[in-house]
C-alpha cells in the first residue's frame, strides 16, 4: 500500500491564480481531511468528508474547496490564491473505528509545500 | 485562552535522558487525547493515544492525562537519537469526524548522541 499521496510536493504560485491540490490513499478509508499547517503552528482543519460526495467545512475553509466523488480521492482546490495561503498542506485520511465514527488514527500524506507571492 | 497550549520549545536533551512534553488545554468535553509524532518535511504518524483520565505505556513512551487539571503530559525514557522530531498533542470531544481533531502547536524535540 501506498498510504496516503499527495502532489505536487512543492509549488509557487501568484497572486490570484487557481490550483487543485491531489489526494489519494489506497486504504479504503472512510474519512478523509484536509489540514494546513503554518510555521510554529499546529494543524488547522481546512475541510473534510466522511465517505464518496459528502464534505464539510473544518476550522479554517475560507478560500478552499473540495470534492470528493471516489472513495480514493479528495482534492482541494484554491480559487485565488492569496499570501495568507501560503502553507504546508496535509492530507490524511482514517478508517471507522469498530465503536463507528472515525478512528482517532489519521494517517497523513508527505505533505504540498505551497508558497503565493 | 487559546484551547490547547503547547510550549513549542525547542527542547535539547543528551542522549539517554527523559524527556517530558506537556499539554494544556481549556475545554472540559475532550475525553480522547492523542500525541502525533512529525519527522521534518513527513506528516504526523501517531504515537500514542488514550481514553480519559489515565496512564498509558509502550515500551520508552508513556501518556497521562490529568483531566482535574486539563494536563497531559508524554514521558520519553532512554531518548535516542531517532526520537529527535516535533511531538503534537492532539484532542477531540466525541468520535465523530465534524469535531476532528484539536492539535497543540507541537515541541520541537533534539537528542544529542
Amino acid at each position: 500500500n501506498a498510504g496516503v499521496t499527495q502532489t505536487p510536493k512543492f509549488r509557487i504560485l501568484k497572486i490570484g491564480q487557481s490550483m487543485t491540490l491531489q489526494c489519494t490513499q489506497d486504504m479504503n478509508h472512510n474519512y478523509m481531511y484536509w489540514y494546513r499547517q503554518d510555521p510554529g503552528m499546529g494543524l488547522k482543519l481546512i475541510y473534510y468528508s466522511v465517505g464518496a460526495g459528502i464534505t464539510d467545512k473544518g476550522e479554517v475553509p475560507n478560500g478552499y474547496n473540495v470534492s470528493r466523488s471516489t472513495t480514493e480521492d479528495f482534492p482541494l482546490r484554491l480559487e485565488l490564491a492569496a499570501p495568507s495561503q501560503t502553507s504546508v498542506y496535509f492530507c490524511a485520511s482514517s478508517y471507522v473505528a469498530v465503536a463507528g465514527g472515525p478512528s482517532y488514527e489519521q494517517y497523513f500524506g508527505p505533505g504540498t509545500r505551497l508558497t503565493v507571492t | 485562552q487559546k484551547e490547547v497550549e503547547q510550549d513549542p520549545g525547542p527542547l535539547s536533551v543528551p542522549e539517554g535522558a527523559i524527556v517530558s512534553l506537556n499539554c494544556t488545554y481549556s475545554n472540559s468535553a475532550f475525553q480522547y487525547f492523542m500525541w502525533y509524532r512529525q519527522y521534518s518535511r513527513k506528516g504526523p504518524e501517531l504515537l500514542m493515544y488514550t481514553y480519559s483520565s489515565g496512564n498509558k505505556e509502550d515500551g520508552r513512551f508513556t501518556a497521562q492525562v490529568d483531566k482535574s487539571s486539563k494536563y497531559i503530559s508524554l514521558f520519553i525514557r532512554d531518548s535516542q537519537p531517532s526520537d529527535s522530531a516535533t511531538y503534537l498533542c492532539a484532542m477531540s470531544a466525541r468520535n465523530q469526524a465534524g469535531t476532528a481533531l484539536i492539535f497543540g502547536k507541537g515541541t520541537t524535540l533534539s537528542v544529542s548522541s
